[in-house]
């Protein structure tokens, strides 16, 4: 079936490092993807979005990369902190209001 | 400015029991969906309730119910609880425009025993 899904479950990064999180997603009708970080015990926290017509979009640490030819999203994080240790999920919506996730890469950054 | 409420946070129920767990959503906002989430796993869409209707409907069986109330606020309803029902259970608010973002709450912990 068509489902968003991340290359790898678990990433460990230096803290002050920055960080690269992948997702490829096949459903090639897709327009829009936002990423969220979830902490233990709380619900997902809404990080950036992008909408297919662009290519890149930037936020406060975080850029967003949208590659439509390979069906390839990704999450940078400039300075990876303590802080952003967290599961991070991709979705997508597939133009009918309701989000598709995959199943997260746990980050863990160390001190 | 509250976010996303839910409640009860935790609860512990037997199986073929029925529950009501409840949402208040954000400020401002008109729509909420239901996500069950399972342990290590992602968001799964339950449905979605916008002017107190279901809107759009995930692959749950109609033991899962809800309700919109005119104040925005909703329901989730199971019943007939079975083993596999056990987990997080999110609320999501967001405008009823294509491109708004979900913020979700923080979840009701379901565990059936």
């Amino acid at each position: 079936g068509e489902s968003v899904g991340l290359h790898l479950p678990t990433l460990s990064v230096q803290e002050g490092d920055n960080s690269i999180i992948n997702c490829a997603y096949s459903n090639s009708a897709s327009d829009y993807f936002i990423w969220y970080k979830q902490e233990s015990g709380k619900g997902p926290q809404f990080i950036i979005d992008i909408r297919s017509n662009m290519d890149k979009r930037q936020g406060q640490r975080v850029t967003v990369l949208l590659n439509k030819t390979v069906k390839h999203l990704s999450l940078q994080i400039a300075a990876t902190q303590p802080g952003d240790s967290a599961v991070y999920f991709c979705a997508e919506n597939k133009g009918d209001y309701k989000l598709s996730f995959g199943a997260g890469t746990t980050v863990t950054v160390r001190a | 400015d509250a976010g996303v409420t839910q409640s009860p946070t935790h609860l512990i129920k037997t199986r073929g029991q029925q529950v009501t767990l409840r949402c208040s959503p954000k400020s401002g906002h008109d729509t909420v969906s239901w996500y069950q989430q399972a342990l290590g796993q992602g968001p799964q869409f339950i449905f979605q309730y916008y002017e107190e209707e279901e809107r759009q409907r995930g692959n749950f069986p109609d033991r899962f119910s809800g309700h919109q109330f005119p104040n925005y606020s909703s329901e989730l309803n199971v019943n007939a609880l079975l083993l596999g029902d056990s987990a997080l259970y999110l609320c999501a608010s967001s405008l009823r425009s294509y491109n708004s973002p979900l913020h979700f709450g923080n979840g009701t912990r379901l565990t059936v025993t």
